[in-house]
């Protein structure tokens, strides 16, 4: 299968910058997506990343590197609220499905 | 808020009940999917749909049934439920089901096997 591969769990400062690192199979590789998940709340839509390099959308950026299997979530100025479950997930050779990672568990602390 | 509405957001049933969880979605999208999370785990996909024609079936159990009546309603029908299928159930949509488009996840419904 396609494994996704991520942390389990971060901690970092409010106000510090964060990268949660995500490593996956390269085979029928689509494109990747990170979503965050606030404690029993939906998932919401963060970055899709399908070419080479880094998206960056406020405080949050994300990377691809399509030859080495990786990519990031940059998180900038942390805030309390950023503490959150990430998701990592990507899309393969089987149409729409998505292969989840075990999500980070971001604490973001005083 | 999300664009993706579920009802109800809380469901307890015994193993004998039969249930239903509803999804909508107005934003024209022609995917949509349900998946099962459990606590501290990701969500697991049970069930794709792509324009209304039922496309991916991950060897769910047959005691939950989906049902896709158009393009913006979803429903997941529950039969003799065991207790291991306490989870929260959450529906999504995109723009078309082949993996290139974000899924808009709803809030889910909150499901307790008694």
């Amino acid at each position: 299968g396609q494994n996704i591969d991520q942390p389990t769990e971060m901690t970092a400062t409010e106000g510090a910058i964060v990268q949660i690192n995500c490593t996956y199979q390269t085979s029928g590789f689509n494109g990747l997506f990170w979503y965050q998940q606030h404690a029993g709340e939906a998932p919401t839509f963060l970055s899709y990343n399908v070419l080479d390099g880094l998206e960056e959308k406020g405080r949050f950026s994300s990377f691809l590197s399509r030859s080495k299997g990786y990519s990031y979530l940059l998180l900038k100025e942390l805030q309390m609220k950023d503490s959150a479950s990430y998701l990592c997930a990507g899309t393969f050779n089987q149409g729409g499905k998505l292969i989840f990672g075990q999500g980070t568990e971001l604490s973001v602390k005083p | 808020d999300t664009e993706v509405t579920q009802t109800p957001k809380h469901l307890v049933m015994g193993m004998t009940n039969k249930k239903s969880l509803k999804c909508e979605q107005h934003m024209g999208h022609r995917a949509m999917y349900w998946y099962k999370q459990k606590a501290k785990k990701p969500p697991e996909l049970m069930f794709v749909y792509s324009y209304e024609k039922l496309s991916i079936n991950e060897s769910v159990p047959s005691r939950f049934s989906p049902e896709c009546p158009n393009s913006s309603l979803l429903n997941l029908h529950l039969h003799a439920l065991q207790p291991e299928d306490s989870a929260l159930y959450l529906c999504a949509s995109s723009t078309h089901g082949d993996g290139n488009q974000p899924q808009h996840f709803g809030d889910g419904t909150r499901l307790s096997i008694l």
